[in-house]
């Protein structure tokens, strides 16, 4: 299993450009979620999906920023146009019923 | 979900074991007790959940009071390796509608 794969690991970009970050979960798992870490805010849920629909995305920030799943084995998050303060590193989880969360290594933007 | 109150860090020395404690006076019947560590610049590690029984992994050993008020994680022996975030949250069991949320964890740090 090679566990939650996200893509790219490192992107920089310049402000106003558009930002798309990828999602592989694990296969069987259910559930998938996109945090951003900050060191002020430190861990946050975006938005989450259950078996491919969006259950909550009231995380999301703004309307710059949308995320979809077309399949169980594919999600993006795409932000649009981006900003320097939405430089963070973002990670992907997947889950399948009560077992605990398997998280990506994460996606690090940088918005100069 | 019911909050939690964790010490902002804690030091441990190698070999000894390490106690994190957390407290969750407001947890309800249906909560469970998850426990997250995130060692720097990688993504959130489940570690262990319980629901009122102790639990026991490879990893680690949860320790939950009768009242379900408050919970210990304990690594036995701790390595250098174990420096990292730890994340005490309460939530009620995976269904659609819920998902994890971080608060600001402890910070464990072990030394030689």
């Amino acid at each position: 299993d090679a566990g939650v794969i996200q893509s790219p690991r490192h992107e920089v970009t310049e402000m106003g450009q558009e930002v798309t970050l990828r999602c592989k979960p694990i296969s069987g798992h259910n559930s998938l979620f996109w945090y951003r870490q900050t060191m002020m805010r430190g861990l946050e849920l975006l938005i989450y999906f259950n078996n491919n629909v969006p259950i909550d995305d009231s995380g999301m920030p703004e309307d710059r920023f949308s995320a979809k799943m077309p399949n169980a084995s594919f999600s993006t998050l795409k932000i649009q146009p981006s900003e320097p303060r939405d430089s963070a590193v973002y990670f992907c989880a997947s889950s399948f019923a009560v077992e605990g969360y398997t998280f990506g290594s994460g996606t690090r933007l940088t918005v100069v | 979900d019911a909050k939690t109150t964790q010490p902002p860090s804690m030091d441990c020395a190698e070999g000894r074991a390490a106690n994190l404690p957390c407290n969750h006076s407001t947890i309800s019947g249906n909560e469970y007790v998850y426990w997250y560590r995130q060692i720097h610049s990688q993504g959130p590690q489940y570690i262990i959940h319980g629901l009122k029984n102790n639990e026991t992994n490879e990893m680690a050993s949860l320790i939950i009071t009768e009242d379900r008020k408050s919970s210990t994680l304990i690594l036995p022996h701790a390595t250098l390796r174990d420096t990292a975030v730890y994340y005490c949250i309460v939530r009620v069991a995976h269904q659609a509608g819920t998902a994890l949320i971080f608060g600001k964890g402890t910070t464990l740090s072990v030394s030689s």
